[in-house]
């Protein structure tokens, strides 16, 4: 089965604090998401990569910015945290379109306030 | 624009009866469809995919859904509800505008009660 696993389940930051949230995927998928789920809005893509040093951003990709340096795993982080980025935060990977394979799978998701 | 739409923020539904959580779609080309379910204080669980083929797709716990293309719709059923598929259900689709990174435009969400 495919495991996409983030650093934290909760976690609560500072306002200006700079914020790391880590996630890692052992299917060796190309592609890898970071979405943030607020009630109401459904998700929200904040950036996607697919490939290693590839990003790109998503719909909502101010504030926030990403790291890929190994095919694994894949870094959101918060330059300066406000508390409008009090949110849940989803990773998700997925194979390279071509391999029949084309959903999407998630992790448990990293529950972040700002205070 | 690409977009989904769930129109129902909230479906109630009794144990045994039937159940239909609804999703539109607009794209252009021929869509790749989804639907996912999230447990309280959980990630998304895959449930079903429409590519292409049989207009009826069956996924996951029973769950299966129609594609229409007519109607541009997809909407997500099952024969006999249970109270464990009380959760939140999202639509999603294949963001046609990028290929490369596959990436998938989801609805706002329909929450699920199914009551005993």
């Amino acid at each position: 089965d495919v495991k996409v696993t983030q650093s934290s389940r909760y976690l609560v930051k500072r306002t200006g604090e700079k914020v790391f949230l880590e996630c890692v995927q052992d299917m060796d998928h190309e592609n890898m998401f970071w979405y943030r789920q607020d009630p109401g809005l459904g998700l929200r893509l904040i950036y996607f990569s697919y490939d290693v040093k590839m990003k790109e951003k998503g719909d909502i990709p101010e504030g926030y910015s990403v790291s890929r340096e190994k095919k694994e795993r894949f870094s959101l982080i918060l330059e300066s945290a406000s508390t409008n980025q009090t949110s849940m935060y989803l990773c998700a990977s997925s194979p390279q379109f071509g391999t029949g394979v084309v959903e999407q799978y998630f992790g448990p998701g990293t529950r972040l306030t700002v205070t | 624009a690409q977009s989904v739409a769930q129109p129902e923020d909230q479906v109630n539904v009794a144990e045994g009866n039937p159940l239909t959580v609804k999703c539109t779609y607009s794209v252009s080309g021929n869509p790749y469809l989804f639907w996912y379910v999230q447990y309280p204080n959980r990630g998304l669980q895959f449930l079903l995919k429409y590519i292409t083929g049989d207009n009826l797709v069956k996924g996951s716990y029973g769950f299966e859904a129609e594609f229409n293309k007519s109607q541009t719709s997809f909407h997500l059923k099952k024969p006999s509800a249970l109270v464990s598929d009380s959760a939140l259900y999202f639509c999603a689709v294949r963001d046609m505008s990028n290929q490369a990174g596959t990436a998938l435009i989801f609805g706002k969400g329909t929450t699920l009660s199914v009551s005993s």
